[in-house]
């Protein structure tokens, strides 16, 4: 299958400050990136939907202002955590797609801790 | 998405084969069954899907019941390395429909 790397795989900030999370596609072109989020013990939860050149589609109660989401390129799509604050720790994921086909690869994740 | 609803954990001995139900009472027609899986701290991994037949690969079986109603996923010799939270996923196989909602899955325990 397609292979999707996320950096990096685990990251450790302090309160307020903002962390990137880098999502690639490393042997095709992702049309689709799908970014979600999951919490200790629980399922992964889709956080918002991106397509290349477009602005991302956010889930319900999902604040846009402070998960921005970049997906400028066919290879590549970010997920910037704005002002983080200790309930931001979760393990985050992403996959993606590509145009014409209807699958979805996923990324290893990335464990945010916010201390 | 059709619900589905599975057992929260099973276990298996190393070597025999885990057989994981899933219940998909409300499926319709255009959707189909996907598997994935988890292990621990590490994204999804595909394994198999299918509409109406039983599927093979080279991971796993998928058994969908005449109705499709029911699926089962077979590992056919569990190792330990298959430890992990396994989700039944059904969905529309089609333009726009790319998305996947994650129920609480099953977790399998290969016991040596």
């Amino acid at each position: 299958g397609a292979v999707v790397s996320q950096h990096p795989s685990w990251v450790i900030c302090k309160s307020g400050t903002s962390v990137k999370i880098e999502c690639r596609s490393l042997d095709f072109q992702a049309t689709t990136m799908f970014w979600y989020r999951q919490f200790p013990k629980q399922s992964l939860m889709l956080m918002a939907t991106s397509n290349e050149g477009s602005k991302a589609t956010y889930e319900q109660g999902v604040e846009k202002d402070k998960f921005l989401i970049n997906h400028a390129s066919l290879t590549l799509s970010t997920l910037t955590v704005t002002s983080a604050h200790p309930e931001d720790s979760s393990f985050y994921i992403c996959s993606a797609r590509e145009d014409g086909n209807t699958e979805a690869f996923f990324g290893q994740g990335t464990r945010l801790t916010v201390v | 998405d059709a619900k589905t609803t599975q057992p929260p954990s099973m276990d298996c001995a190393e070597g025999r084969a885990a057989n994981l139900p899933c219940n998909h009472s409300t499926i319709s027609g255009n959707e189909y069954v996907y598997w994935y899986r988890q292990i621990h701290s590490q994204g999804p991994q595909y394994i198999i899907h299918g509409l109406k037949n039983n599927e093979t690969n080279e991971m796993a079986s998928l058994i969908i019941t005449e109705d499709r109603k029911s699926s089962t996923l077979i590992l056919p010799h569990a190792t330990l390395r298959d430890t992990a939270v396994y989700y039944c996923i059904v969905r529309e196989r089609g333009a726009g429909s790319y998305q996947l909602t994650f129920g609480k899955g099953t977790k399998l325990s290969v016991i040596p």
